[in-house]
């Protein structure tokens, strides 16, 4: 079965600086993709970014960057230049051939 | 406009009162899934669906049914809700596949009393 651990309950991070979130997975698929999500307090689910298991160069989009380490099974996301609009909860994901499931979620609060 | 409806928003009912929260989605997706969101605990979820008549058990089934009748629609059922379903519900479908992302529904806050 899926599990998807993530360790950090909560983060502080100060205005443009970077941060990163840890992700760990474990799945005994050899197809499958990693994904987060943020979760900003008005509660929508925001996709942000994705990395497929055979993907050779890590993902990147705009300040997002997962750092995809596959013999440790880990995925994190890496926010560069933090806004104080990145706060928000983040959930880390995998998805094997059948369904998708989530971490637990790290609480990210960005200092002014 | 492509999207996941969720109804209700808010719901506030009382114990063992049977309730159902809808989900839509107008993307022909074949998978659909209902997760429920708790603090500390992340997005747990409680069934899915691969396609029209086949649902399968998430991790947290128990106290609660679902139906695939139809692609677009992914119903769950609370036949006699209890406290411990307090929560925020989502429902989110995507197309078959590890390299799809899933979208979401704005999400249901169930208060059970």
């Amino acid at each position: 079965a899926q599990k998807i651990t993530q360790t950090q309950p909560g983060m502080f991070v100060q205005e443009k600086e970077a941060v990163t979130l840890d992700c760990t997975y474990d799945t005994s698929d050899p197809s499958y993709g990693l994904f987060w999500y943020k979760q900003p307090s008005s509660g929508e689910m925001i996709f942000l970014i994705y990395q497929g298991s055979y993907d050779q160069q890590n993902a990147t989009e705009g300040r997002y960057s997962l750092n995809f380490q596959k013999a440790r099974k880990s995925a994190n996301l890496v926010i560069s230049a933090s806004q104080l609009g990145d706060s928000a909860m983040y959930f880390c994901a995998m998805r094997d051939s059948n369904d998708m499931r989530f971490g637990a979620g790290t609480r990210l609060t960005v200092k002014p | 406009e492509a999207q996941v409806t969720q109804n209700p928003r808010y719901l506030i009912t009382v114990t063992g009162k049977k309730l159902t929260v809808t989900c839509s989605q107008n993307m022909n997706h074949e998978y659909m899934s209902w997760y429920r969101q708790d603090p500390g605990l992340g997005l747990r979820q409680i069934y899915y669906s691969m396609n029209v008549e086949v649902t399968d058990k998430g991790d947290v089934p128990e106290g609660y049914k679902v139906s695939r009748k139809e692609k677009r629609n992914f119903p769950l059922i609370l036949e006699s809700p209890s406290p411990n379903q307090t929560s925020l519900y989502f429902c989110a479908s995507s197309p078959i596949g590890a390299s799809t992302e899933a979208f979401f529904g704005q999400g249901t806050r169930l208060t059970v009393v």
